[in-house]
This record gives structure tokens, sequence and C-alpha cells, in this order.
């Protein structure tokens, strides 16, 4: 069974930093691309980012180009999302993503709030 | 960037009801265009991907059409258990995109 589990989400004060992880298995993770895709309180859905499964290709909405930066650890069947300068606007429920696929995690919550 | 424009933002229709659901991109997506069905509290899920293909186990009464920039999610008899809010989402290009939503209710 697919399972992708998000962690490392909470409170964090403006200007801070934070860094998401997605732990995968039922799969075999170093054969597809991975996203991270958010949602604030209420709102639509946001793609923040997208790796490829070597890493190659990596992608970013504008809101956050210079800011996050995605990366995974095939070895450890994890995706992370290194999240710096954080602001008010970047709160939201954090979600990891089978890149074209329905497979998504639980999602994990990032509150940024002085 | 490409733009998803979902209409209406709002649906309130009868259960049985055939319901339709629209998608516009501002440009050509070349029907790289996936539907999600977002209930209350929980993860999105995939419904249609690449236009008109239903993903394993969504019910039949699911389908998706459109090329170009115009897609659509048609229920063909809509059930209770379809409350929910849908997106539509362009994976043709990057960066990627979702449409703000299609919030259905039950009249």
């Amino acid at each position: 069974e697919v399972q992708l589990v998000e962690s490392g989400g909470g409170l964090v004060q403006p200007g801070r930093s934070l860094k998401l992880s997605c732990v995968a298995s039922g799969f075999t993770f170093s054969n597809y691309g991975m996203n991270w895709i958010r949602q604030a309180p209420g709102k639509g859905l946001e793609w923040v980012a997208y790796i490829s499964s070597g890493s190659s290709y990596i992608y970013y909405a504008e809101t956050v180009k210079g800011r996050f930066t995605i990366s995974r650890d095939n070895a450890k069947n994890t995706l992370y999302l290194q999240m710096t300068s954080l602001r008010s606007e970047d709160t939201a429920l954090y979600y990891c993503a089978i890149h074209n696929s329905g497979y998504w995690g639980q999602g994990v919550m990032v509150t940024v709030s002085s | 960037d490409i733009q998803m424009t979902q209409s209406p933002s709002v649906l309130s229709a009868s259960v049985g009801d055939r319901v339709t659901l629209n998608c516009k991109a501002s440009q050509n997506i070349n029907k790289y265009l996936n539907w999600y069905q977002q209930k209350l509290g929980e993860a999105p899920k995939l419904l249609i991907y690449n236009t008109n293909n239903l993903q394993t186990g969504i019910p039949s009464r699911f389908s998706g059409s459109g090329s170009g920039t115009d897609y659509t999610l048609t229920i063909s008899s809509l059930q209770p258990e379809d409350v929910a809010t849908y997106f539509c989402f362009q994976h043709n290009s990057w960066p990627l995109t979702f449409g703000s939503g299609t919030k259905l209710e039950i009249k």
C-alpha cells in the first residue's frame, strides 16, 4: 500500500525557517517525481515545487522561488522541503504527492505567525 | 503561467441531477488536465486524469471531456456523497496550476 507521511510542521515566526519531510513507502520511491502542494486555511490548492526521480529537474512556484528548496534522499525514501524567510502567507497545510498520480499524503500544517 | 478558471464557483443541484463543472485554461494544455475531489477535512482525491481517464475505484458516474483550453467534469447522476469541492489541475507546463474550485452542494 502506498503511503506518504509528512512531518516537520508547526508554528514558526515570520522570517524563520522550517524543514518538512515526507516519508514514502509501498512503492519504488526512486522511480517517481514528487510534488509539494499547499492549501491555505479555507482556500484552494497551490502547487509549490516538483523534483524529478533523480533530482535532475526541479521547478518552483514563483511565490516560493528563492525561499524554498525541494530535495530528496532516495536511499531514505524521503522528500524534503526546506522553507526559509517564511511569511504569513505561507501558512498552509502542506501535502506531498507522487507526480501524475492520485497518491497524496494527509498533509502537515505550517503556521507562520508572531 | 497558465491560469485555470473554474465555473461556477458554487453549484447547487438535486440528487439524481446531471451536473457539469467547467474549467478553462488561459492557453492550450493539450489535454493534460486532471480533476480532483476534496471533501471537508480530507486530502484531495484524483477522479479523472488527462481529461477523460477515470482513476481506479472512481464511480462511473464521473466523466471528463475537453480539449485545447476548455474542459468539463460531468456527474451523470448526483449522489449525496458527491458533496465536495472540485478542482481542475493542469500539468502541461510549469508552473503547474490549479483552478480555484467549484463547491458542489445538494439542493
